[in-house]
């Protein structure tokens, strides 16, 4: 089946670095996405990785890819506050069209 | 342009009545697609749209759930003789076809059917 799985929460004090994991599920994924969600709020991508690619760097993120386990992590330097949100992973299976599979997400609380 | 955009946010119905979304998505955006959230899960796929065309509709998708996109423009998301398995947040997004390079999420209409 298609299951791209998160851990579900995830403390960090103000001023650390977050890592979020991912684990996806099809290989063929050409690109693989984070996006953020705020309370009550959409979506917002906050970047992706093309599959031949092994790291992203973006501002205080960094996206490191494995493709070999089909591990996918964002790093966020320098928690902020305003970093609390849930952080979804996401990929678009090439076998199918362009639909995500979402994962459950990762629930991330900064704390001061 | 301010984005997608989507009416109402909040919609409160009884078990059995029917009720219409609207989604506004980003003016040369030709591909429109619908998700739905549930509490603590992530957005699960119901259908999409290139311009008018609807070309795919997931299971998810049962015969009360219709979507239109006429002229490509704006989309509605109807859902008939609502249940209370239907109460989820409703997500529209658009992109451009070519684009691999992510949507654009509206910020979603939460139902909740009592």
């Amino acid at each position: 089946g298609e299951d791209v799985e998160q851990s579900l929460f995830l403390s960090v004090r103000e001023g650390d670095s977050s890592v979020i994991n991912c684990t996806y599920t099809d290989s063929s994924s050409t690109y693989l996405y984070w996006y953020k969600q705020e309370p009550g709020a959409g979506l917002q991508l906050l970047t992706y990785i093309f599959s031949n690619m092994d790291m992203k760097q973006d501002q205080r993120l960094t996206v490191l890819l494995n493709k070999k386990d089909k591990h996918l992590s964002l790093r966020i330097a320098d928690t902020q506050t305003g970093d609390s949100a849930i952080y979804f992973c996401a990929e678009i299976p090439t076998s199918g069209t362009y639909k995500y599979i979402f994962g459950t997400g990762t629930r991330l609380k900064v704390l001061a | 342009d301010t984005g997608v955009s989507q009416n109402p946010r909040h919609k409160i119905t009884k078990r059995g009545q029917n009720v219409t979304f609207r989604c506004d998505p980003i003016s040369e955006h030709n591909r429109l697609y619908w998700y739905r959230q549930t509490l603590g899960q992530g957005p699960e796929f119901l259908t999409y749209f290139q311009n008018e065309a609807q070309l795919e509709k997931s299971r998810l998708l049962s015969d009360r759930f219709s979507a239109e996109r006429p002229k490509g423009s704006f989309s509605t998301l109807e859902i008939q003789r609502t249940e209370q398995g239907d109460s989820a947040m409703y997500l529209c997004a658009s992109s451009l076809r070519t684009s691999n390079y992510g949507y654009t999420f509206g910020s979603g209409t939460r139902l909740t059917v009592v």
